[in-house]
């Protein structure tokens, strides 16, 4: 199984919501990543799990809030979102070898409105 | 600081044409270098990796060699078909001085039957 999955896939929330982001992988991969990826743009890094601890957070905002409560799940936590954040959200997910090759999920489809 | 820099698009090709996107790097250490792809509406597949100088990734007819002397990892393909039409990203992840993982920009190819 090589398949990263990711729910919901598309959600459409106001900007004084709350709502969660969820990814998960069988692979029994260590390492897991969120990113946003505007239109026409490439992916760009927010935070990285590994072993289920935060290693890198990069300068997201506080309004963005990961989470990871076991080895195959990770969880995004979306609260007080501006327009601008309007995106396709991506999971990825890597063994803890060298390469770092990862797999994505299909994305969350974001609209803040 | 690391980037990866990649030929601007759109390519519109011909079915059956030979297909070059150039993809050129900067990086600490000894980064491994990867193409991914996306198609519509979908998350990033990895194409093809390669983890060392001279090391050759190829799968699905798509070929690329991560040449250290010209920091490039060129991607190939002898005979494009109009299911190849996708966004292509070039990447590289290295651990040496810290985790990073760069994309270039992405380039969008067509092809016409």
């Amino acid at each position: 199984d090589t398949e990263v999955t990711q729910t919901p896939k598309h959600l459409v929330m106001g900007m004084t919501n709350k709502k969660s982001l969820k990814c998960e992988q069988h692979m029994g991969h260590r390492a897991m990543y969120w990113y946003k990826q505007k239109a026409k743009k490439p992916p760009e890094l927010m935070f990285v799990y590994s072993y289920e601890k935060l290693s890198i957070n990069e300068s997201v905002p506080s309004r963005f809030s990961p989470e990871c409560p076991n080895s195959s799940l990770l969880n995004l936590h979306l609260h007080a979102l501006q327009p601008e954040d309007s995106a396709l959200y991506l999971c990825a997910s890597s063994s803890p070898t060298r390469t770092h090759e990862q797999y994505f999920g299909p994305g969350t489809r974001l609209t803040v409105t | 600081g690391d980037s990866v820099t990649q030929m601007e698009g759109p390519v519109t090709l011909s079915e059956e044409a030979f297909l070059t996107i150039n993809c050129t790097y900067t990086a600490t250490g000894y980064p491994s270098l990867f193409w991914y792809v996306q198609y519509p509406g979908e998350g990033l597949q990895l194409l093809l990796k390669a983890t060392k100088a001279d090391d050759k990734g190829s799968n699905k007819g798509f070929e690329a060699t991560y040449r250290k002397e010209t920091t490039s990892f060129h991607l190939e393909k002898g005979s494009v078909q109009v299911s190849d039409s996708a966004v292509y990203f070039c990447a590289l992840t290295r651990n040496t001085g810290g985790f990073k993982t760069i994309f270039g920009a992405g380039t969008r190819l067509f092809v016409k039957a």
